[in-house]
C-alpha cells in the first residue's frame, strides 16, 4: 500500500511554543490529507482537511489559528500547534489518499504518528 | 449529526471467532470502513464495504447492511496479535471519513 511518513515521531516543547508536524506521502501525490488528533483510549478526531494549494477546512472546534495548515505541495503538509499547552499534549496522526488507486475514495493511508507533549 | 456506535470492548480467546458490531447515523453514506490500530501505533486499514454483503481478506471479514445502516467485522482464528483497537468508519462523501469509538479486542490464551 502507499505509504505516508510523519516526522518528528515525538516531540517534547515547552508551554507558548510552537510544533511543526511534517506529513509527506512518500510514493504518491496526493491533493488531500488529512489530520486528526487522538487522546489516550479515544477515537480519532479529525480537526482540518488539508487541501493543495488551498486553504485547509477546519472542524467545528478546531481553532484555525492556533492549528496553523499548509500544504505547499502534492506530498507534504505541515500542521504547526502554535503557542502550545500541555492541554495540546496528544497523539496527531495524518493521512491520505492515493488518487491513482482504484477505490481511492475508500481507503486512507496513515502515518505514523507525532506524539507531543508540552510541558 | 453523525456517529457511529460500536462496542467499547470484546474478549476473546485464541482461536475462536468474532464480531465487532457498528452502527451508524451519517448524513451522506458512501461506505464503510474498518481500521485495526495497536498501542502507540497508526492506524491500519483493514477492509471497506461499499455495497451490501460480505467482503473477505483473509482471516478477516467485513458486512454492510445499509438498509440497517449497520455493519461488523468479523475476526477468525484469532490470534494474540489481533489484541488491538479496531475502529469502524463512515465515508461521507469529500473523502472525508468519520471515525467510531473503537473496540478494544482483548485476545486471551
Amino acid at each position: 500500500g502507499a505509504v505516508v511518513s510523519q516526522h518528528p515521531s515525538w516531540v517534547i516543547c515547552k508551554s507558548g511554543t510552537s510544533v511543526k508536524i511534517e506529513c509527506r506521502s512518500l510514493d504518491f501525490q496526493a491533493t488531500t490529507m488529512f489530520w486528526y488528533r487522538q487522546f489516550p483510549k479515544q477515537s480519532l478526531m479529525l480537526m482540518a482537511t488539508s487541501n493543495e494549494g488551498s486553504k485547509a477546512t477546519y472542524e467545528q472546534g478546531v481553532e484555525k489559528d492556533k492549528f496553523l495548515i499548509n500544504h505547499a505541495s502534492l506530498t507534504l503538509s505541515t500542521l504547526t500547534v502554535t503557542s502550545a499547552h500541555p492541554e495540546d499534549s496528544s497523539f496527531y496522526i495524518c493521512s491520505a489518499r492515493d488518487p491513482g488507486l482504484a477505490g481511492a475514495a475508500d481507503t486512507q493511508y496513515f502515518g505514523p504518528g507525532t506524539r507531543l507533549t508540552v510541558l | 449529526g453523525q456517529s457511529l456506535e460500536q462496542p467499547s470492548e470484546v474478549t476473546a480467546v485464541e482461536g475462536a471467532i468474532v464480531q465487532i458490531n457498528c452502527t451508524y447515523q451519517t448524513s451522506g453514506f458512501y461506505g464503510l470502513s474498518w481500521y485495526q490500530q495497536h498501542d502507540g501505533g497508526a492506524p491500519t486499514f483493514l477492509s471497506y464495504n461499499a455495497l451490501d454483503g460480505l467482503e473477505e481478506t483473509g482471516r478477516f471479514s467485513s458486512f454492510l447492511s445499509r438498509s440497517d445502516s449497520y455493519g461488523y467485522l468479523l475476526l477468525q482464528e484469532l490470534q494474540m496479535k489481533d489484541s488491538a483497537s479496531y475502529f469502524c468508519a463512515s465515508n461521507t462523501g469529500g473523502f472525508k471519513t468519520i471515525f467510531g469509538a473503537g473496540t478494544r479486542l482483548f485476545v486471551k490464551a
